[in-house]
């Protein structure tokens, strides 16, 4: 079975400070992966994906993801934050089981940007 | 611009009684999704369906937990007798496909206290 791990819970950072959220997971077949996004008070919403090709990603707002394979990560970065990202952000993970694709989801990363 | 509904947003019970949730997908969309998040946890997969059919239901604590998609439109979600554990978000969604590129669209979800 796949699984997910963000291994920042809680992540505080000033505004225009450089943002790396660590995601790793763990499954020894294709993986499709994505990154969604909760901004307070509204609904989980998708950030970016990756399903092959260029292993580095742009998404919405600035975000871009790197996936490298050796090291079963695809961390999310952005170069300078706003306090508009402040939000949840979860990794998950597309992958076969049993027959049908199932999303797996990681613990997410509470990302605070202070002005 | 097309959303997933859910209602009720809120839903106060005491333990042992019966509660219900119910979605309605995004038009079109053939795959519907029931997550459960705990707080301070990422949503974790309930029950899928791909039309009318159950594809997942492998997380879902069949004793007290049942769920329905009848004409592979809108879902019901029943929780019968709730216990104290069971508060939680309780997130619907949907895609056009179960298949590895399915973008997920989440609704608001219902927000569930068993007191």
């Amino acid at each position: 079975a796949q699984s997910v791990s963000q291994h920042n819970h809680h992540v505080i950072l000033s505004e225009a400070a450089s943002l790396e959220l660590g995601c790793n997971y763990s499954y020894g077949g294709t993986v499709n992966l994505f990154w969604y996004v909760q901004y307070p008070g509204q609904h989980l919403q998708l950030l970016l994906k990756y399903f092959s090709g260029d292993p580095l990603v742009k998404g919405i707002k600035g975000f871009e993801a790197e996936f490298i394979k050796s090291k079963f990560s695809f961390n999310l970065r952005k170069p300078s934050v706003q306090w508009s990202d402040t939000a949840e952000y979860f990794c998950a993970v597309n992958a076969q089981s049993g027959g049908y694709q199932k999303v797996t989801f990681g613990t997410g990363t509470k990302l605070q940007v202070i002005p | 611009e097309a959303e997933v509904a859910q209602s009720p947003r809120y839903k106060i019970t005491e333990k042992s009684q019966a509660v219900a949730f119910w979605c309605d997908p995004i038009s079109g969309h053939a795959t519907l999704y029931w997550y459960r998040q705990i707080l301070g946890q990422g949503p974790e997969l309930l029950v899928q369906f791909q039309d009318e059919s159950v594809v997942d239901d492998s997380q879902l604590p069949k004793d007290r937990f049942s769920a329905e998609r009848l004409k592979g439109v809108d879902s019901t979600l029943k929780i019968q007798p709730a216990e104290l554990g069971d508060s939680a978000m309780y997130l619907c969604a949907s895609s056009s496909s179960g298949g590895a590129f399915a973008e997920q669209f989440f609704g608001p979800g219902t927000r569930l206290t068993v007191l």
